[in-house]
């Protein structure tokens, strides 16, 4: 199967570090995305990885691939209340076949 | 652009009542997807196009039906509604043009039937 697993919740103090984690269990992934959806919206690409690769930094995101365990790590620096969202993890298999993760919800605490 | 659109933006409907959700693009992708998020399960495929005049199936199809007459354009269409197809409902297009296979959304339908 295809099945991509994220942890459904995570609590974090304004200022520090989230980590979000998701596994997936297709090892012809091309890319794996990150996904960021506010409430009542739609999803909003944060960031890509590509599979050859074993990190990517982007300003305060930083993504993690382990190909060997298949697990993605999306990693916010200085977590703000602005970042609390529903993130989604997504692999793409294939030409356009795009799976999606069940989304991690990221509470912000003041 | 207003890259992908989505209408309405709220729907309630009785059982066995039909409806079409509108879904348009003006990015020129290629690929559309309807999607459908239910609460802990993420975003399930329910139909997709690779462009005009050719649609499949994802992986939730049943109870709906889609076309595709313009590149613009995709609908999905509910013949006969049941509670079980409340939910929100996501548009997506793409482009084998960009490189990374990105998808770009809509702001979602969210549908309750009764």
């Amino acid at each position: 199967g295809e099945d991509v697993e994220q942890s459904l919740f995570l609590s974090v103090r304004e200022g520090d570090s989230s980590v979000i984690n998701c596994t997936y269990t297709d090892s012809s992934s091309t890319y794996l995305y990150w996904y960021k959806q506010e409430p009542g919206a739609g999803l909003q690409l944060l960031t890509y990885i590509f599979s050859n690769m074993d990190m990517k930094q982007d300003q305060r995101l930083t993504v993690l691939l382990n190909k060997k365990d298949k697990h993605l790590s999306l990693r916010i620096a200085d977590t703000q209340t602005g970042d609390s969202a529903i993130y989604f993890c997504a692999e793409v298999v294939g030409y356009q076949k795009v799976t999606f993760g069940t989304g991690t919800k990221l509470q912000v605490i003041p | 652009n207003a890259g992908v659109t989505q209408t309405p933006k709220f729907q309630v409907l009785k059982t066995g009542q039909s409806m079409t959700l509108q879904c348009a693009q003006d990015m020129n992708h290629e690929y559309m997807s309807w999607y459908r998020q239910d609460p802990g399960m993420g975003l399930r495929l329910i139909h997709y196009s690779v462009g005009a005049g050719i649609t499949d199936q994802g992986e939730v199809p049943n109870g709906y039906n889609v076309s595709r007459s313009t590149t613009e354009d995709f609908p999905l269409r509910l013949l006969s509604a049941a509670p079980s197809q409340t939910s929100v409902y996501f548009c997506a297009s793409s482009s084998e043009r960009e490189p990374t296979d990105t998808q770009y959304f809509g702001p979602g339908t969210r549908l309750t039937v009764l």
